[in-house]
């Protein structure tokens, strides 16, 4: 079973600034199937991105993934109000789903 | 406009079984794997089970094999989670989740589960 580490667990910054999230997989995970959520309180998950690098329709491009093999990463270039939030990855393989622990992005 | 909408959670007790429903709307059903995910109080996003298409192929977690049966019902445009032998670790909620090809498109709002004596 491929296990997804998130971190930080927390990230404390403030409005304007850039935010890195990193997602570790224990081995290497195919990049199309590495996806990003952004869940905020008493809602249900959102969907950011796919295939590790990209944005579904309607996301901002302020939003932005990348990585391969084991290392991915989620960018929020300058966070909006709106963005603080917890943000989990997820791969997919032989048909079940994994994800990780997520990473809160708080003010 | 895509829509899911859960139904059936509530409140039993250890042992006991439900059965959750995930009506969906505004995109052909029949042609997409469907998900189930769970989030106990305050933790993570657990994958729970997946069903193929045409229900031809089903997976689970380790956690639920056995207990849990997912199905669908393509002319209803509805997807199920029968839970039974329910366990005071089962308390969570319950998401439905459309698989698009390469994440989880489309998501339900959630139906809570409280196992509880």
């Amino acid at each position: 079973e491929i296990v997804l580490t998130q971190s930080p667990r927390t990230l404390s910054l403030s409005p304007g600034e850039r935010a890195t999230l990193s997602c570790r997989a224990s081995q290497s995970v195919d990049s199309g199937y590495l996806a990003w959520y952004q869940q905020k309180p008493g809602q249900a998950p959102k969907f950011l991105i796919y295939a590790a690098s990209t944005r579904t329709t309607g996301i901002p491009d302020r939003f932005s993934g990348s990585g391969s093999g084991t290392d991915f990463t989620l960018t929020i270039s300058r966070l909006e109000p709106e963005d603080f939030a917890v943000y989990y990855c997820q791969q997919y393989v032989n048909s079940a789903l994994t994800f990780g622990g997520g990473t809160k992005v708080e003010i | 406009e895509v829509q899911l909408v859960e139904s059936g959670g509530g409140l039993v007790q250890p042992g006991e079984s439900l059965r959750l429903s995930c009506e969906v709307s505004g995109i052909r059903f029949r042609q997409f794997w469907m998900h189930w995910v769970r989030q106990a109080p305050g933790q993570g996003l657990v994958w729970v089970s997946g069903i193929k298409n045409d229900g031809s192929s089903t997976t689970y977690a380790d956690s639920v094999k056995g207990r849990f049966t997912i199905s669908r019902d393509n002319a209803r445009s509805t997807l199920y989670l029968q839970m039974n032998s329910l366990r005071v670790e089962d308390t969570a909620v319950y998401y439905c989740g459309l698989w698009g090809g390469g994440a989880l498109d489309h998501w339900g709002q959630g139906a809570l589960v409280t196992v509880s004596s």
